[in-house]
């Protein structure tokens, strides 16, 4: 069955870098594109960025653009996140989200996320 | 950017009740409507896209309706693993976005 395993969370001071991964498996992962979507504690789903099939064509939410960067490995089966100038308004539990197709823009298959904290 | 608005934002219900949550775009999006529902500590899991076509494994007392701008999810019959947080979301332009999410809860 499709399975997505986020890793590369923890505490990081306001202004420094982190890069998360997402093991996949179960899937042809390079015929997929992959979403990253963010939830702070308490709130609701955030979209990141969107990375094409081939890793040809990235997107990013305003919010993130400029600072982040999303990448894939297909001969890894990984999906990479790196984030540098962190924000404290950037601490949520990150989510990587398959997508329906490649540009459906929708998510069949999520990881169950890990945690990102940015405070001093 | 499509701002997705839900409501209510929560609501009460008991087991075997019909539920409906509603979702409204700030500007038409055909049927490019999805459904989440989400339980605390989990992952969000896809249960209606294009508005209307239930995803795989999902219940059939779930069924979503609408176009254009205004959006509908119903449980015909609210079942205890039902209690959740629903969230429905654009796919029409990116960036994708996500209404504000309906808690329902055991009355």
């Amino acid at each position: 069955q499709v399975q997505l395993v986020e890793s590369g969370g923890g505490v990081v001071q306001p202004g420094r870098s982190l890069r998360l991964s997402c093991a996949a498996s179960g899937f042809n992962f390079a015929s997929y594109a992959l979403h990253w979507v963010r939830q702070a504690p308490g709130k609701g789903l955030e979209w990141v960025a969107v990375v094409s099939f081939d890793g040809s064509n990235k997107y990013y939410a305003d919010s993130v653009k400029g600072r982040f960067t999303i990448s894939r490995d297909n001969s890894k089966r990984t999906l990479f996140l790196q984030m540098s100038s962190l924000r404290a308004e950037d601490t949520a539990l990150y989510h990587c989200a398959r997508d329906q197709g490649d540009g459906y823009n929708r998510f069949d298959s999520w990881g169950q996320g890990t945690l990102v904290t940015v405070s001093s | 950017d499509i701002q997705m608005t839900q409501s209510p934002s929560s609501l009460s219900a008991s087991v075997g009740d019909r539920v409906t949550i509603t979702c409204r775009a700030s500007q038409s999006i055909g049927s490019y409507l999805n459904w989440y529902q989400q339980k605390p500590g989990k992952a969000p899991n896809l249960l209606i896209y294009a508005a209307s076509n239930l995803q795989s494994g999902v219940p059939s007392s779930f069924s979503g309706s609408g176009s254009g701008t205004d959006f509908t999810l119903t449980i015909s019959s609210l079942q205890p693993e039902d209690f959740a947080t629903y969230y429905c979301q654009q796919s029409y332009s990116l960036p994708p976005t996500f209404g504000g999410g309906t808690k329902v809860e055991i009355k």
